[in-house]
């Protein structure tokens, strides 16, 4: 296992509502990024965050936020929440900024349904 | 983005069979290219990073080549374990974040 840990592993949601997702990363590791798989497709990065401040974002609206914090631990917070946000969402954690050939350790993912 | 295709999206291998399949991209604009591992109901799982043109890892019976001046890597499985049935991932890092492709899904066959 990679000591990345994502709770809650499974949860159902109803459109309109707002979730939260956590992740607790790897010892030693000061970056986080989260991705969200759709299914058939490859995990998709939401952002980064280095040392609490986001590092980085990719093509998901401001709905979509996040949270790190002084243990690196970190937070997805979705808000208004679509049929379309249904996914896996995956939790990655890396050492020093997560750049270069800077390996990525990945938790089992949670999995999110909205009705 | 960069655009990550792998290739084939699927395959079945008899146990003791060789295989390999593709991780194709068209620019060399990276700073690395992952190979991971991803079982059902597990995290998926690192087996190479790769920076080089010419690049050659070996973990056991798995290994990956990286050719970046023709733009693909091909991840080998040499006789072929029930064990190796995953999805295997091909990701590019550029100054942050991982774009993956699709997947290979594997299903050994005993």
């Amino acid at each position: 296992e990679t000591g990345v840990t994502q709770s809650p592993t499974h949860l159902i949601k109803t459109r309109g509502q707002q979730v939260t997702l956590r992740c607790s990363s790897q010892s030693g590791h000061n970056t986080v990024s989260w991705y969200q798989q759709a299914l058939g497709q490859g995990p998709q990065f939401i952002f980064q965050y280095y040392r609490e401040e986001e590092n980085g974002r990719g093509n998901f609206p401001p709905r979509f936020s996040g949270l790190q914090f002084p243990n690196y631990s970190s937070e997805l917070n979705v808000n208004a929440l679509e049929l379309d946000d249904s996914a896996l969402y995956l939790c990655a954690s890396s050492p020093g900024g997560g750049r270069g050939g800077t390996e990525a350790f990945f938790g089992q993912g949670t999995r999110l349904t909205v009705v | 983005i960069l655009n990550v295709e792998q290739s084939p999206q699927s395959l079945h291998v008899q146990e003791g069979d060789s295989t390999n399949f593709t991780c194709s991209f068209p620019s060399s604009n990276f700073y690395a290219l992952h190979w991971y591992r991803w079982e059902t109901a597990k995290s998926p799982e690192a087996l190479f990073v790769m920076t080089l043109n010419g690049d050659e890892k070996k973990k056991g019976r798995i290994s990956a080549t990286l050719n970046t001046k023709e733009g693909y890597s091909y991840l080998y499985i040499k006789g072929s374990q029930p064990e190796d049935s995953a999805t295997y991932l091909c990701a590019l890092r550029d100054d942050y974040k991982l774009s993956f492709g699709a997947g290979t899904t594997v299903t050994v066959r005993a």
